[in-house]
């Protein structure tokens, strides 16, 4: 398709399990942003890549969560230790490029529940 | 740190009424944007405001933003059920977008 794909659409696990969500952007778009949505919240931006310059990590809450990226395609979040205020829906967006002038194309997110 | 606050947070109006949603925010930004989410689904961009005094406009919605007042406005004409979703407003800081709680809003007959 031709939109940013996220996939788990629906999660629920097990406090204290680890989990990965998965986020395909839109063809030809370099940069890939994770984000947090807490229920009845605004988002919360998590982590940001571009192209190959390391990812911008500031929005990640702990150091249980982490994300990669295979060059300007796939990108993967991993929770560790999976907490029940980790419970929310993880959203993706990509953009054309760098410049703030790129708008964010979202994907229809992972909806997380930790019981 | 940028803030975004809107208001209000919950909204019930009826059909056919007018009313505005409220965006402040606290830096300096020249660039806002507003999303519409249904329940469940993803965020759908309404509108993006580029400079003081930018207005746009499409259907019931026209969106505007004073740079100076840190101020975005979503004006509703004349609501119809249809429009029952949360809209939310968010403000460029970097390259991140920083958004507000948003605004459930709700259209009965």
């Amino acid at each position: 398709g031709a939109g940013v794909s996220q996939s788990p659409s629906n999660k629920v696990t097990e406090k204290g399990k680890d989990v990965e969500l998965r986020c395909d952007p839109i063809s030809g778009h370099t940069a890939l942003y994770w984000y947090r949505q807490r229920l009845g919240q605004g988002l919360e931006f998590l982590i940001y890549f571009q192209g190959n310059s390391a990812p911008d990590k500031s929005g990640l809450p702990s150091d249980r969560f982490s994300a990669e990226r295979t060059g300007e395609s796939v990108s993967t979040l991993t929770i560790q230790r999976t907490q029940q205020e980790d419970s929310a829906v993880y959203l993706c967006a990509s953009s054309l490029g760098t410049s703030q002038y790129n708008e964010q194309f979202f994907g229809p997110g992972t909806r997380l529940t930790v019981l | 740190e940028l803030k975004v606050e809107q208001n209000p947070l919950f909204l019930s109006m009826q059909e056919g009424k007018n009313y505005t949603i409220y965006c402040n925010y606290s830096t300096t930004s020249d660039r806002l944007y507003w999303y519409r989410q249904d329940p469940g689904k993803s965020l759908e961009s309404l509108f993006v405001l580029l400079s003081n005094g930018a207005v746009k406009q499409e259907g019931r919605l026209m969106a505007s933003l004073d740079t100076k007042a840190r101020l975005s406005t979503l004006h509703i004409t004349a609501a119809v059920h249809d429009l029952s979703a949360t809209y939310f407003c968010a403000v460029v800081s970097g390259y991140a977008l920083n958004f507000g709680k948003g605004t459930s809003l709700l259209v009965t007959p």
